[in-house]
């Protein structure tokens, strides 16, 4: 079974600052999506960005990138010049290219210091 | 942009009622997730539809049953309710396919007295 596993708890970072949080994932298959969805304190979950296994590119959207290393199985997102709307609980999750089901990992919350 | 209607937002019943939560998923998107997030926890799969048949099934309880509907909203059902399925309950949506995101409604809150 596919895991994911998220070892920061909680995070801060400065406003303007730069924050990475790091997530690390177990599977056996080649092709797969990794995903960061963004959990405000409303509790909608919103897609940040996502990552295609077989891409080597790092997938960016704006202030967010991601650094994929998929022979160690790690996917790091990094928020640049980080805004106090930044602020939330960040779930990384895995899916099977052909599978349903998104896995989740525990969630790091993300404070933002004004 | 039209996103996933969850209704109700809200819903308070006591054990061993019966709770029904709705989702109206985006306009042509075709396919539903039901997910189950606890207090302080990560989300956890409970079912999903594709073109009105179940395409996967998660840790969904048998007391739960769900359906999809021929307009693509879908219904979750829970019948004898426990203290401990009280948790936000969220339906996403995507067109399809093993390539499209599944976009987030915005939950329904259970709670279970």
């Amino acid at each position: 079974a596919q895991t994911v596993t998220q070892s920061q708890p909680e995070m801060s970072v400065q406003e303007a600052e730069t924050v990475t949080l790091s997530c690390t994932y177990d599977t056996s298959e080649s092709d797969y999506y990794l995903f960061w969805y963004k959990q405000p304190p409303s509790r909608q979950m919103i897609l940040v960005i996502r990552q295609e296994a077989y891409k080597q590119q790092n997938a960016t959207e704006n202030r967010f990138s991601v650094n994929f290393q998929k022979a160690a199985k790690s996917f790091s997102l990094k928020i640049s010049d980080s805004q106090l709307g930044d602020a939330a609980m960040y779930f990384c999750a895995y899916r099977m290219e052909y599978g349903n089901k998104l896995v989740f990992g525990a969630g790091t919350i993300l404070r933002v210091k004004s | 942009a039209a996103g996933v209607i969850q209704s109700p937002r809200h819903l308070i019943k006591e054990k061993r009622e019966t709770a029904t939560l709705k989702c109206y998923p985006i306009p042509r998107h075709d396919t539903v997730y039901w997910y189950q997030q606890g207090p302080g926890q990560d989300p956890q799969f409970l079912i999903s539809f594709y073109e009105k048949m179940q395409s996967d099934k998660g840790s969904i309880p048998d007391r739960f049953s769900a359906q999809q509907f021929s307009d693509y909203h879908s219904e979750l059902n829970m019948s004898s309710l426990e203290l401990g399925d009280s948790a936000l309950y969220f339906c996403a949506s995507s067109l399809g396919g093993p390539s499209y995101e599944q976009y987030f409604g915005p939950g329904t809150r259970l709670t279970v007295t």
